[in-house]
């Protein structure tokens, strides 16, 4: 199974803040990564997939990027609503593995 | 509007077996693989499997192979996981979760359900 790895685990954030986190896979995932967003008590959300491409009704302060094995999540001018954990995925093969999170934390 | 609807909490004792239900709605059920999530309290996502309502195929990851089977009526639209011999390390929260057939990402989930496993 490929293995997903995210940096950090946690993160201290203030609000306005361009905030950076990453995931990197076992093997050459070819650009096939999703990234999840999930709020305390709630079903993860869909933000980004194909790595680079915004799902509908995704705020453009979102955004993708990365190839290979190594990619990344930014988020621009952080707001509130953006507290959360955010997970990535392996979409290349079965089993669609998740790396283990990203915790933001305001400071 | 695509809806995922899923039972509700359970109560279980341990060694007992345990079905959950995810009514979809608003999409044709047959195009889309259902997946199965597993989150133990304060922890991540992981994946138990999928299904394929088109004709009930099933992939397991390996871990899950002998405590999870998943079905699907597509007359009801509805998916289902049974979780058997329930141990306090099956105390989790059960997502599930959509997929095309051949993007791998989730586009919808549902609210999940909360199995807590006790004596």
């Amino acid at each position: 199974d490929i293995q997903m790895t995210q940096s950090p685990s946690s993160l201290s954030v203030s609000l306005g803040d361009n905030v950076t986190f990453t995931c990197e896979a076992s093997e050459n995932i070819y650009g096939f990564l999703a990234w999840y967003q999930q709020k305390l008590g709630k079903a993860p959300k869909l933000l980004i997939y194909g790595a680079t491409n915004l799902e509908d009704g995704v705020p453009t302060r979102f955004s993708g990027s990365g190839s290979w094995t190594n990619y990344s999540l930014t988020i621009s001018s952080l707001e509130p609503e953006d507290i959360a954990t955010y997970y990535c995925q392996n979409n290349h093969v079965y089993p669609d593995t998740f790396g283990a999170g990203t915790k933001l934390e305001l400071k | 509007e695509v809806q995922l609807q899923q039972s509700g909490p359970e109560l279980q004792r341990p060694g007992a077996s345990v079905k959950l239900s995810c009514k979809a709605s608003g999409y044709t059920f047959t195009e889309y693989y259902m997946y199965w999530v597993k989150q133990r309290p304060k922890q991540g996502l992981e994946l138990i499997g999928r299904i394929d309502p088109e004709d009930c195929s099933t992939d397991y990851v390996e871990k899950f192979k002998n405590k999870a089977t998943l079905t699907a009526d597509t007359s009801s639209n509805t998916a289902y996981m049974q979780l058997s011999s329930l141990t306090s390390e099956d105390t989790a929260t059960y997502f599930c979760a959509r997929s095309e057939f051949g993007s791998h990402y989730f586009d919808y989930w549902g609210q999940g359900v909360m199995v807590t496993v006790s004596s």
